[in-house]
Parts: structure tokens; sequence; C-alpha cells
């Protein structure tokens, strides 16, 4: 069964504490893995999309990254605005299937 | 540009009762996916909608149907309220091929008593 699992599934940083967050996936024939931004009670905001192991791609304080096993989401320098839930997915066919999110706060 | 956009943004319903839901794709999208979303876990996939058929589809029972319109919006239908319904329905809308990134709408807060 296909499966994603987000950790930690809660982060508090300071503002200015970079950190990262992973997704861990097993899915056969990945076709993309997919990283939103969520706020609360909000929908899922994209962020970026990565199709195969050795991309990066980076948006402001934001850097995705990509193994065969793994993706990480690296936050440089963050500031109280980037306090989010970030959801990672991953596309086999349709649909995309979510892990649970990890809940950041930063705080000033 | 407009986003997704999507109907209401909040709605009480009673057990039993019947809702429908609404949603507009993305300029340019011709292609509609549903998913269900509980407090604390992410997006779970209903269905989704391609050329006005229901291309695939995720676990979830008959109760859940939707349609696809000529012009890509699309609705969704829920018979026979549970409890266990309440959450947040949220639209995704791509184009057509089976990669591309899916961008999503506010959502529709559903709350069933």
């Amino acid at each position: 069964e296909d499966q994603v699992t987000q950790s930690p599934e809660a982060l508090r940083l300071q503002e200015g504490e970079s950190s990262s967050l992973n997704c861990s996936y097993t899915v056969s024939g990945l076709r993309g893995l997919f990283w939103y931004r969520q706020d609360p009670g909000k929908g899922p905001e994209f962020l970026f999309t990565l199709y195969s192991a050795g991309e990066e791609k980076e948006k402001e304080r934001l850097k995705a990254t990509l193994t065969k096993k793994e993706s990480f989401l690296h936050i440089t320098a963050p500031k109280p605005e980037d306090s989010a839930t970030y959801l990672c997915a991953v596309l086999k066919n349709t649909p995309l299937v979510f892990g649970k999110g990890t809940r950041l706060s930063v705080i000033a | 540009d407009a986003g997704v956009t999507q109907s209401p943004t909040h709605l009480i319903k009673t057990r039993g009762q019947q809702v429908t839901l609404r949603c507009s794709p993305k300029s340019g999208h011709d292609t509609v996916s549903w998913y269900q979303q509980a407090l604390g876990q992410g997006p779970q996939f209903i269905f989704q909608y391609y050329e006005e058929e229901e291309r695939q589809r995720g676990n979830f029972p008959d109760r859940f149907s939707g349609h696809q319109f000529p012009n890509y919006s699309s609705e969704l239908n829920v018979n026979a309220l549970l409890l266990g319904d309440s959450a947040l329905y949220l639209c995704a809308s791509s184009f057509r091929d089976i990669g591309d990134t899916q961008y999503f709408g506010p959502g529709t807060r559903l709350t069933v008593l």
C-alpha cells in the first residue's frame, strides 16, 4: 500500500532558526512529489513539484529536495509568517496521496 | 486570473440530509478532483472528473457522487449525511495530464449535527 509519512508532526522554531521537515514515502512508480502549505481552515497552497531523485527547487526561504525514498523541505531563517501546516503528497497515478502534515510554528 | 473557487464556504446540515458542494476550476484547467480533509489529517481523495466522466474514485461509499459540466465546473453530492462526514471538502483543478500539478480551492467546511 502506498504510504506517506511526515515528521515531525509539529515543530516550534524561533525566528531565524533554520530546520528541515521530512517526508518519507513507499510508492513504486512515483510520478511526482508535491509540497503544499496550508493555513488553518484554508485550502492547500502549492509550493513545489519534484519529479526525480536529485532534483531541488527553491522559493524564498524554502528549498525542497528529493531522494528515492524521501523528500526534505528546508526552511532557512524562518519568519512568523511561515507558520502553517506543510503537506507532502505523492502521485503515482491519480490520486494524490497525502501525508498528515507537519505543523510549523515560528515564534518571534 | 481566477483561481479555483468553491461554494458555499460553510454549511451546517443534520444527519440524513443531502448536500451539494460546487467548484469552478482554475482558468485553463479541465480536470477536477475532490478531497475530504478531517481535522488534523491530510486530504483524502474522493474522486476525479475529466471530460464529464468520473476517471478515478477513492475509497468512499456510493453516498458520495459527483458531476462535471461542459464548462468543467463540478459538483459533489453527499446523501444520507452521517456525523462522520463533517470535514473540510476541497476541490482541486489541473490540466488533463495525470502528472500535472493540482491547485486547490479554499474549501467548504461541512458540519453535520
